[in-house]
């Protein structure tokens, strides 16, 4: 069964401290995998994408990774910022542009 | 920069009306994608328009139609509206002739259907 899994369901962080969110995915075939940032009520925005071949991508203070062997996604933010308390969704795209398999998503607050 | 525009930003609509979303893709992209999202859930893939044609059925019910037009924007007509229909209705565009998979989402319309 296509599904992608992430961890944790919530973390609560201070302000200036990084953090890690992971996200483990059984979707075949696999085309690419993003991560969005996703205020609540609001549109899903982009962070990254990476596709097979790319292990590391970097937006700002977001670096995700990829490890195509393990199914393994992690994305890392660095120096937090208040305005990243959001939910934070991996989603993975099969062999196709349309079918993506999102993930339940991290809640991430961040606190002064 | 140009972002997806998506009208109403709100809708109320009482059982068994119609209501018509729109969505205006960022300029010059070709393939418009429809989503449903329920209160704590993921987003649904409803439909996706290619160059005016459609591209891709997800999960949209038979009471719901859409399509694209000449000007690349899209339509969502859904019609004998139910309860369960509210949701946040996310319209997305790319550029899919360039080969680029990023999909840039609109801020959403919010359907209340009492």
């Amino acid at each position: 069964k296509n599904q992608v899994e992430q961890s944790p369901q919530s973390l609560i962080i201070l302000e200036g401290k990084n953090c890690t969110l992971q996200c483990n995915y059984t979707v075949s075939p696999f085309s690419n995998l993003r991560w969005y940032k996703q205020d609540t009520g609001r549109g899903p925005v982009s962070l990254t994408i990476m596709t097979f071949s790319e292990n590391t991508k970097s937006n700002g203070r977001y670096t995700a990774t990829l490890d195509a062997d393990t199914k393994q996604s992690s994305l890392h933010i660095t120096a937090s910022q208040l305005s990243d308390s959001a939910s934070y969704i991996c989603v993975v795209s099969m062999d196709s542009n349309y079918q993506l398999i999102w993930g339940a998503g991290t809640k991430l607050i961040i606190k002064p | 920069a140009a972002g997806v525009i998506q009208s109403p930003r709100h809708l109320i609509k009482e059982k068994r009306e119609t209501a018509t979303l729109k969505c205006y893709p960022i300029p010059r992209h070709d393939t418009v994608y429809w989503y449903q999202q329920g209160p704590g859930q993921d987003p649904q893939f409803l439909i996706s328009f290619y160059e005016k044609m459609q591209s891709d059925k997800g999960s949209i019910p038979d009471r719901f139609s859409a399509q694209q037009f000449s000007d690349y924007h899209s339509e969502l007509n859904m019609s004998s509206l139910e309860l369960g229909d509210s949701a946040l209705y996310f319209c997305a565009s790319s550029l899919m002739v360039a080969g680029s998979y990023e999909q840039y989402f609109g801020p959403g319309t919010r359907l209340t259907v009492t």
